[in-house]
């Protein structure tokens, strides 16, 4: 099954901080998906990318699928930006079929 | 759309006793997954619905796990009996036709504690 790597594994910013995340997996993939669990338990969907790059207010991401990585980007980053954040991948198992695949998460934490 | 809906939010029990999480997708939405979060094991599939039938229930854990979906709106996942070691948050998610390579929405999980 494929692979899928974040990192750093931790971030600690100052409110204002930009941050880059990053996703390396390791066979090529026709979807990828950012989450954001928040401190409350809540995951949510951040961007559905594939390829190419989308922006959303202070967050953008990009895949660049040909060389298996994305990035998020967080612009001027506030306290409500803490929590981890996942990349996903669907992948094939051979003993389990198709699923999404986690990576382990960044966690960030914004300081004030 | 109110998004994938769950309950209870919250479910504390002892040790034996049978546990039903509850699960609406959003409309439309063809493909309904269950997943364990656990600090140990992240975030794992247990099973997937397409159409309202069961595809892939490889990653339920043991015969005390069961999970139904009657219709297109509803879906629980049942633990008959229950152990200190299903103490989890349990999503439910939903998406639309091309299921694993299609956008998968999270509802809000389940805290479930086994005492």
């Amino acid at each position: 099954g494929i692979q899928v790597e974040q990192s750093p594994p931790d971030l600690i910013l100052q409110e204002g901080a930009n941050s880059t995340l990053r996703c390396n997996f390791s066979d090529s993939v026709n979807n990828l998906q950012w989450f954001h669990q928040n401190p409350w338990g809540q995951l949510i969907n951040l961007f559905y990318i594939p390829s190419g790059t989308k922006q959303n207010g202070r967050l953008s991401a990009t895949t660049v699928a040909t060389e298996r990585y994305s990035l998020l980007y967080i612009s001027s980053s506030q306290t409500t930006d803490s929590g981890v954040y996942f990349c996903a991948v669907p992948s094939w198992w051979e003993t389990s079929g198709s699923r999404l695949t986690f990576g382990e998460g960044t966690q960030l934490t914004v300081n004030p | 759309d109110a998004g994938v809906i769950q309950s209870p939010r919250h479910e504390v029990t002892e040790m034996g006793q049978e546990v039903t999480l509850r699960c609406k997708p959003i409309s439309g939405h063809d493909y309904l997954f269950w997943y364990r979060q656990t600090m140990m094991r992240g975030l794992e599939l247990l099973i997937y619905f397409n159409n309202n039938v069961p595809i892939d229930d490889s990653g339920m854990p043991e015969d005390r796990f069961s999970a139904k979906m009657p219709n297109a709106s509803f879906s629980t996942l049942k633990i008959q009996p229950s152990e200190p070691r299903d103490s989890a948050v349990y999503f439910c998610a939903s998406s639309f036709e091309t299921g694993f390579s299609g956008e998968q929405y999270f509802g809000p999980g389940t805290r479930l504690t086994v005492t």
